[in-house]
């Protein structure tokens, strides 16, 4: 089957860094998304990854190895408006996006 | 500016009501999904659509259907609503399924079937 396994929840301080992990079992892989949900509120798209490496967008970077089946996401100087879910996505053989569970991240002052 | 939008945002029916949630894009994009989330689990697909008068079924497609009779629409009925439904059902759709092309997302529509 597939599968996407991310932590449920993290907790983490203003102005530090956190990195959220996402491994992946799929039937072929076309790429890998990051999105961002706030509470009550829509998915907004952050990063894609289809190379091995790290791609960096601001305090956002997206890090993929697709031997390992693996990807995380580094969230830099943290700031309050960064409390939200974090969802993996990969896009399976057939241009599927096979969504993990969402990892929903705490600041703290 | 182009959007993705959804109605009713909340909607409560009753077990056995045939329910219809609308989504209408201004993007002009051909691809157009129905996803529900549910707590535990991530993003699950339940209809989507390449064009006008195409339709496939998702992973969760039982007891759900769509149509697609123009670019911009893609409404989806629930045919006789039961509790298991009660979720919160998000639109989206993206220009190309290829090529690492974003998808956007409708505000959503929770539904809670008593």
């Amino acid at each position: 089957g597939q599968n996407i396994d991310q932590p449920t929840e993290m907790t983490a301080t203003e102005g530090a860094i956190v990195q959220i992990n996402c491994t992946y079992q799929t039937s072929g892989f076309n790429g890998l998304f990051w999105y961002q949900q706030h509470a009550g509120e829509a998915p907004t798209f952050l990063s894609y990854n289809v190379l091995d490496g790290l791609e960096e967008k601001g305090r956002f970077s997206s890090f993929l190895s697709r031997s390992k089946g693996y990807s995380y996401l580094l969230l830099k100087e943290l700031q309050m408006k960064d409390s939200a879910s974090y969802l993996c996505a990969v896009m399976d053989s057939n241009y599927q996006l096979i969504w993990g569970a969402g990892t929903k991240l705490i600041i703290k002052p | 500016d182009a959007e993705i939008t959804q109605s009713p945002r909340h909607k409560i029916t009753e077990t056995g009501r045939q329910v219809t949630l609308a989504c209408h894009q201004t993007w002009n994009h051909n691809n157009m999904f129905w996803y529900r989330q549910d707590l535990g689990h991530g993003l699950r697909l339940i209809h989507y659509s390449y064009g006008v008068h195409d339709t496939n079924k998702g992973e969760v497609s039982d007891g759900y259907s769509v149509s697609r009779s123009n670019t911009e629409d893609l409404p989806l009925t629930l045919e006789s609503a039961a509790s298991s439904q009660t979720s919160v059902y998000f639109c989206a759709s993206s220009e190309s399924t290829t090529g690492g092309y974003e998808q956007y997302f409708g505000p959503g529509t929770r539904l809670t079937v008593t």
